[in-house]
């Protein structure tokens, strides 16, 4: 079936260390994949984005890696920071359809200890 | 350059009214998609249009529900008679291209039906 899922619903780090937000998608034709952070009472933000033809993609101080193989995705922030505290979603487009319909994950909320 | 931008960010309406809700995309931006939120839940695929054509209505209940992006104005989404399971965040995007282009949200209305 069509879905994209995240691994763990919350994640507490403490300030300063490295996170990693994990999502799985079941859709093998799916060849674009978005991360978005939502605080709350606020619409998603774009993070970053990678095109199947891709493995790894860095932005500031984020890196989303993509494994074909086993349909994974993650989310990699460096030296997290208080202001990272938010709900993470990952989502997938799919290349069949092309429509820019994106299939959005369940999201993981991030708890940035100070 | 402006955001996408909804009104009202609060919409309170009774059992059987109807609701309207508004979205304006990016500047230069041409592809509009709707998406609904639940409590505690990622966000759902409603509509995705074009000026004056609907692309992919997929995930548009059956009844009571239509969208449009006419010529001049902001997209608009319309629901008749609305029912308590209504009430969610309903959150707009654009994007410049169809297909695999970042998607920009807007910051959402949210709907109560009392």
């Amino acid at each position: 079936g069509e879905s994209v899922g995240l691994h763990l619903p919350t994640l507490s780090v403490q300030e300063g260390d490295n996170s990693i937000i994990n999502c799985a998608y079941s859709n093998s034709a799916s060849d674009y994949f978005i991360w978005y952070k939502q605080e709350s009472g606020k619409g998603p933000q774009f993070i970053i984005d990678i095109r199947s033809n891709m493995d790894k993609r860095q932005g500031q101080r984020v890196t989303v890696l993509l494994n074909k193989t086993v349909k994974h995705l993650s989310l990699q922030i460096a030296a997290t920071q208080p202001g990272d505290s938010a709900v993470y979603f990952c989502a997938e487009n799919k290349g069949s359809s092309n429509t820019g319909k994106l299939i959005f994950g369940q999201g993981t909320t991030l708890q940035v200890k100070p | 350059n402006a955001g996408v931008m909804q009104n009202p960010r609060h919409l309170v309406r009774r059992r059987g009214q109807e609701a309207r809700l508004r979205c304006s995309p990016m500047k230069g931006h041409s592809h509009v998609y709707w998406y609904r939120q639940l409590p505690e839940e990622g966000l759902k695929f409603m509509v995705y249009l074009q000026k004056e054509n609907i692309i992919d209505e997929s995930g548009m209940p059956k009844e009571r529900f239509s969208a449009e992006f006419p010529k001049e104005g902001p997209s608009i989404l319309r629901i008749q008679q609305v029912v308590r399971g209504d009430s969610a965040a309903y959150f707009c995007a654009s994007s410049a291209g169809q297909g695999s282009y970042e998607q920009y949200f807007g910051p959402g209305t949210r709907l109560t039906v009392t």
